[in-house]
């Protein structure tokens, strides 16, 4: 079974300065790794992932995430936080054996506060 | 536009008031999946379809049908809501395979009273 746990549900930062947000995460297998964000009264939206290759994936807003299998990680970064960025993001993984039910399973979310 | 709408957007009913949420999708994708998200767990999987005509239970399958008729539509039904279905629910489309991006809906806020 798969499992997510994002540290932190509430993280605030002034504006401009780092963005971190954790994610660690349990599986048998090397999973798929999904960042969504979401903003208020909408739906969730991808903003990187990682399948296979590089471990490093840039994502959209200026937002990357780094795929470190010996800590079992996926931490979302981003190096200069804007106003437009307060949301809440989820960190998901998904199995990635063929034919296999497509679902994400998600963390917890961690709501992103930017301080003026 | 490629997107996956969901309505009504929002809900308050009675128990036991049988009632349906539909999701529709225009990106021609195989699979669909239903989620409900509650403050402290996340999102949680309800049921998901593969194609059309094969659906499967999720993590959260108590008190929900599913059907998938077309390949676009993909209804939630709650033929008998309880208080603790009350849950903010999103639908979910994506090319089948491991690994797509899933497309979410806006969000269905649901009520029971």
């Amino acid at each position: 079974a798969q499992s997510v746990t994002q540290l932190g549900s509430h993280v605030s930062v002034s504006e401009g300065a780092l963005v971190l947000l954790r994610c660690n995460y349990s599986s048998s297998v090397p999973p798929y790794l999904f960042w969504y964000v979401q903003y208020p009264n909408q739906g969730l939206q991808l903003l990187l992932k990682y399948t296979t290759g590089a471990t490093l994936v840039k994502g959209i807003n200026g937002f990357e995430a780094e795929f470190k299998k010996s800590e079992t990680s996926f931490h979302l970064t981003k190096p200069s936080a804007h106003m437009s960025d307060a949301a809440e993001y989820f960190c998901a993984v998904s199995d990635p054996r063929v034919g296999g039910n497509e679902k994400l399973t998600f963390g917890t979310g961690t709501r992103l506060t930017i301080i003026p | 536009e490629a997107q996956v709408t969901q309505n009504p957007r929002y809900l308050i009913t009675v128990t036991g008031k049988k009632l349906t949420v539909t999701c529709s999708q225009n990106m021609n994708h195989e699979y669909m999946s239903w989620y409900r998200q509650d403050p402290g767990l996340g999102l949680r999987q309800i049921y998901y379809s593969m194609n059309v005509e094969v659906t499967d239970k999720g993590d959260v399958p108590e008190g929900y049908k599913v059907s998938r008729k077309e390949k676009r539509n993909f209804p939630l039904i709650l033929e008998s809501p309880s208080p603790n279905q009350t849950s903010l629910y999103f639908c979910a489309s994506s090319t089948s395979g491991q690994g797509y991006e899933q497309y979410f809906g806006p969000g269905t806020r649901l009520t029971v009273t």
